[in-house]
Order: structure tokens, then sequence, then C-alpha cells
């Protein structure tokens, strides 16, 4: 069964300031995505990630995958305040229809 | 762009009735999921249907969940007597291909609050 590890749980930062958000999964995959959730709102999807060695960037974030360390970063240059929401890593079951999501990191941006 | 649409966003029910939530999936899709988010916690598969049948439930959907594709267009969760435990966010998705490697793509959501 697929666990998927988020962290930090809780960031808050400053504007203008760079951070990575973690995510590692327990079991082989070569495929990772990333969501976006404002408050009471849908998923929306930032990043496909489809194989190992996988970049894709949009804006200020910029995100990773290296299925032999089973990680993906989600990395944030110079946030700013729109920024702020609560950001998902999921994968994909095995064998399975299912999308196995980490627990979220929200992210605040401060002015 | 197509999109997964879901009504109604937002239902009240008193514990005991039966509710049901609609999707639209987008058009040339065959696969259709439910996920559900309880306040404040990850987001958890519920079921994957396909051709007409269940292809995948998880623990949670238990006898109480039903779902069903009553025409070409709609796909909709019946809960039969809902529980305060069944207050959540509840996302519809669809996919072109079936399997968890294929995209999945969210629905609005669906707020249940079952007082």
């Amino acid at each position: 069964e697929l666990k998927v590890e988020q962290n930090p749980l809780f960031l808050s930062m400053q504007e203008g300031k760079n951070y990575t958000i973690y995510c590692n999964y327990s079991t082989t995959s070569d495929r990772l995505y990333w969501y976006r959730q404002d408050p009471g709102k849908s998923l929306e999807s930032l990043f496909v990630l489809l194989s190992n060695g996988a970049v894709k960037q949009e804006g200020r974030l910029m995100a990773s995958l290296d299925t032999k360390a089973r990680l993906s970063t989600l990395h944030i240059t110079a946030a700013v305040h729109d920024l702020s929401a609560t950001y998902f890593c999921a994968g994909p079951q095995g064998g399975s229809e299912k999308l196995v999501f980490g627990k979220g990191t929200k992210l605040t941006v401060n002015p | 762009e197509p999109e997964v649409t879901q009504t109604p966003s937002h239902q009240v029910t008193q514990m005991g009735q039966e509710v049901i939530l609609r999707c639209v999936p987008i058009s040339n899709h065959l696969y259709f999921y439910w996920y559900r988010q309880i306040l404040g916690q990850k987001v958890e598969f519920l079921v994957s249907f396909y051709n007409n049948e269940i292809s995948e439930k998880s623990e949670i959907f238990d006898d109480q969940f039903s779902v069903e594709r009553p025409d070409g267009s709609n796909f909709t969760l019946k809960i039969r007597s809902t529980k305060l435990e069944d207050s959540a966010m509840y996302f519809c998705a669809s996919s072109e291909y079936g399997g968890s490697y294929n995209e999945q793509f969210f629905g609005p959501g669906t707020r249940l609050t079952v007082l």
C-alpha cells in the first residue's frame, strides 16, 4: 500500500523568500502529481511529473521527481501572498485506480 | 477547456437522511471517481467506476454508499442514511483512461454537512 508523506505540514514564510516542500512516497512509482487547494475549493492540478529526473516550472513554483529516492520536491522562489494555499502531492497506487494523497502542506505567505 | 462539474456546491442534511451528489464528468472520459476530504484532512479515495460498474472501492465505501451513471452525462454518489461523520467535501474526478497512472481531473466539490 502506497504511503505518501509530506513535510512540512504547515509553512509560514515571508514574501520574497524561498522554500521547499518535500513529498516522500513508500513504493516505486514513476509518476507524481502536485495539486493546489484554496480554502473550500477544489484541487487544481499544478504539475504531473512523469519520469525520474522530471522537472517542471510554472511561475514561482518548480517541481521535481527523483524516483530512486522516492522523493518529489516543490520549490517556491520569491514567494508572494497569492501562493498562500494548501499543496498536496499524490501518487498512483500501483495496480489500482486510486490516487493516494499526502496530508498537504498549508502555506501562508506573509507580507 | 472541458471541466468536471458538481452540484450542489453545498448540501446540508439531517442525520439519517439520504443525499445524492451529482457530477458531470468531462465528456470524452470513461473512468469516474469519487474522493472525499474531511475538513482539515487529506483527500481519500472512495470508489472508481467504469463501464457502468464499480471497478474498485475503498473500505470507506460501505453499504451506505452507492454510485450510478443514470444517463450519458451524470455520475452520482448516493449516501442512504447519512451520519455525522459523513460531513466532508466530496470530489468527483474523471479520466480518459483507467488506472491511477492516468491523470484524473477533479471537480469543484460538494460540501456535505450532516446535522
